[in-house]
């Protein structure tokens, strides 16, 4: 069955320093990817996506995401994070000829002043 | 501004009653979703509408219920028959009904059954 992995439940990072966050996806074609985040007792906004093309991708507030095929992965990253990012990060799978969003179950950010 | 509106942001009802979490966006957007999320466990899906007067069981569906009579609003009501009905409860909607079309999500409600 297609699945989502977030490996990490929780990352706290000084406010300044780099980010990544992981996520691996099961699926045997490539799907379309997204990153979701989630600020507590909000809903979701989209960071980013990934269909096709270029395998680095730029979204809003800095950040950007890598599709590795060879992988199966499609990590988070930010040079430099602020404390407004902390927040809740969802990672989500939309497998070809389907309506199904599948969603990783999320790593909470904390950062540090 | 466009945007889903969801109401109330918390929610409490006795165990028993059925309850209807409002869902209304002013996007123009055909289809829209309703998710459940419980802590550690991500987002499911309960229920998705492609179009107006059209609705599909997501994932989680038994217990609950939904309604597409209008292009704006897609009302969904937890039942008595829904075991674990407490968690937080999302709406989103998209252009369209399609891999490509990203979810833009409402801001939540909180039910609470004891």
């Amino acid at each position: 069955a297609q699945s989502v992995t977030q490996p990490d439940i929780h990352i706290t990072v000084s406010e300044g320093a780099s980010l990544e966050l992981r996520c691996n996806y099961s699926y045997g074609a490539t799907p379309y990817l997204f990153w979701y985040v989630q600020s507590p007792g909000q809903g979701l906004q989209l960071l980013l996506k990934y269909f096709s093309g270029d395998t680095l991708v730029q979204g809003i507030k800095g950040f950007e995401a890598e599709f590795k095929r060879s992988q199966s992965s499609f990590n988070l990253r930010k040079p430099s994070v602020h404390w407004s990012d902390a927040a809740e990060y969802f990672c989500a799978v939309n497998r070809g000829g389907t309506y199904k969003y599948i969603f990783g179950t999320g790593t909470r950010l904390k950062v540090l002043a | 501004d466009g945007g889903i509106t969801q109401s109330p942001k918390y929610l409490f009802r006795k165990e028993g009653q059925n309850v209807t979490l409002s869902c209304e966006q002013n996007l123009n957007h055909d289809a829209m979703y309703w998710y459940r999320q419980d802590p550690g466990q991500g987002l499911r899906l309960i229920y998705y509408s492609q179009i107006v007067n059209d609705f599909q069981k997501g994932d989680i569906a038994e217990g609950y219920s939904v309604s597409r009579e209008k292009k704006e609003s897609f009302p969904l009501t937890v039942t008595s028959a829904q075991k674990n009905p407490t968690a937080f409860y999302l709406c989103a909607s998209s252009i369209a009904f399609g891999l490509e079309y990203e979810q833009y999500f409402g801001p939540g409600t909180r039910l609470t059954v004891t």
